[in-house]
C-alpha cells in the first residue's frame, strides 16, 4: 500500500498563475481533505471532499476549488495566485465512517509563489 | 471562537527526562481529538484518537490523556528519536478540523 500520494512534490509559479495539485489517497479510504500550512504553524483546514462532492469548507476565499474524482483522488485548484500562497499543501485520506480527525497524510506539495 | 492552544511552544529534554505537552481548546460541538506528529519536510503521522473526557491511549512512550476542556501528551523515558513537532487537531460535529500550532519537541541524547 502506498498510502497517500501528492504530485508534485515542489512547485514554483508566478503570482497571478493557476495552480492544481494532485492526491491520490490511500487504498480503501473514500474521504479527502486538504490543508494548507505554513512554515512554524499548523495545518489549516482548506476543504474535504466525500462522494465527490464538498462536504465542508474552511476559511479560504473561492480562488481555492478542489475535485474529486469517482476513483476517489482529487485535486486542489488555486487560481490568481498571491505571494501569500506560498505554503506546503498537504492532502488527508481517511474513512468517513471513523471522522476525518483519524487521518493519512500525504508528504504535502511545497508551493512557491513569486 | 474556536481555538485549540498548544503549550509550551518548543521544549528540550534530555534522553529519559519525561514531560507533558498541553493542548487546551474552546470549540463547540466537539466530536474527537487527535495527536499527530510531524517530522521536518514531512506530513503528518496519526498517533491517538481521543473521543471522551477520562479516556487515555497508550503507545510506547507516548500516553495521550483527555479532559473536558485540554488534553496532555505525555513522554516517558524520551529518546533522541522522539525529536518531532507533536499537534493537536480537534474534529468538530460540522467535520470541520482545527489544528493547533504544535509543539516542537528536542530530545538531547
Amino acid at each position: 500500500d502506498a498510502g497517500v500520494t501528492q504530485s508534485p512534490t515542489h512547485l514554483i509559479k508566478t503570482r497571478g498563475q493557476q495552480v492544481t495539485l494532485r492526491c491520490s489517497p490511500k487504498s480503501g479510504h473514500d474521504t479527502v481533505s486538504w490543508y494548507q500550512q505554513a512554515l512554524g504553524q499548523g495545518p489549516q483546514f482548506i476543504f474535504q471532499y466525500y462522494e465527490e462532492e464538498e462536504r465542508q469548507r474552511g476559511n479560504f476565499p473561492d480562488r481555492f476549488s478542489g475535485h474529486q474524482f469517482p476513483n476517489y483522488s482529487s485535486e486542489l485548484n488555486v487560481n490568481a495566485l498571491l505571494l501569500g500562497d506560498s505554503a506546503l499543501y498537504l492532502c488527508a485520506s481517511s474513512l468517513a465512517l471513523r471522522g476525518a480527525g483519524e487521518a493519512f497524510f500525504g508528504q504535502g506539495t511545497r508551493l512557491t509563489v513569486v | 471562537e474556536d481555538q485549540v492552544t498548544q503549550s509550551p511552544e518548543a521544549l528540550r529534554l534530555q534522553e529519559g527526562e519525561s514531560s507533558s505537552l498541553n493542548c487546551s481548546y474552546t470549540v463547540s460541538g466537539l466530536r474527537g481529538l487527535f495527536w499527530y506528529r510531524q517530522d521536518p519536510g514531512k506530513g503528518p503521522e496519526f498517533l491517538f484518537t481521543l473521543y471522551s473526557a477520562g479516556e487515555e491511549k497508550e503507545k510506547e512512550r507516548l500516553k495521550a490523556t483527555l479532559t473536558k476542556k485540554e488534553s496532555f501528551l505525555h513522554i516517558t523515558a524520551p529518546k533522541p528519536e522522539d525529536s518531532a513537532t507533536y499537534l493537536c487537531a480537534l474534529e468538530k460535529r460540522d467535520d470541520k478540523i482545527i489544528f493547533g500550532k504544535g509543539t516542537r519537541l528536542h530530545i538531547l541524547p
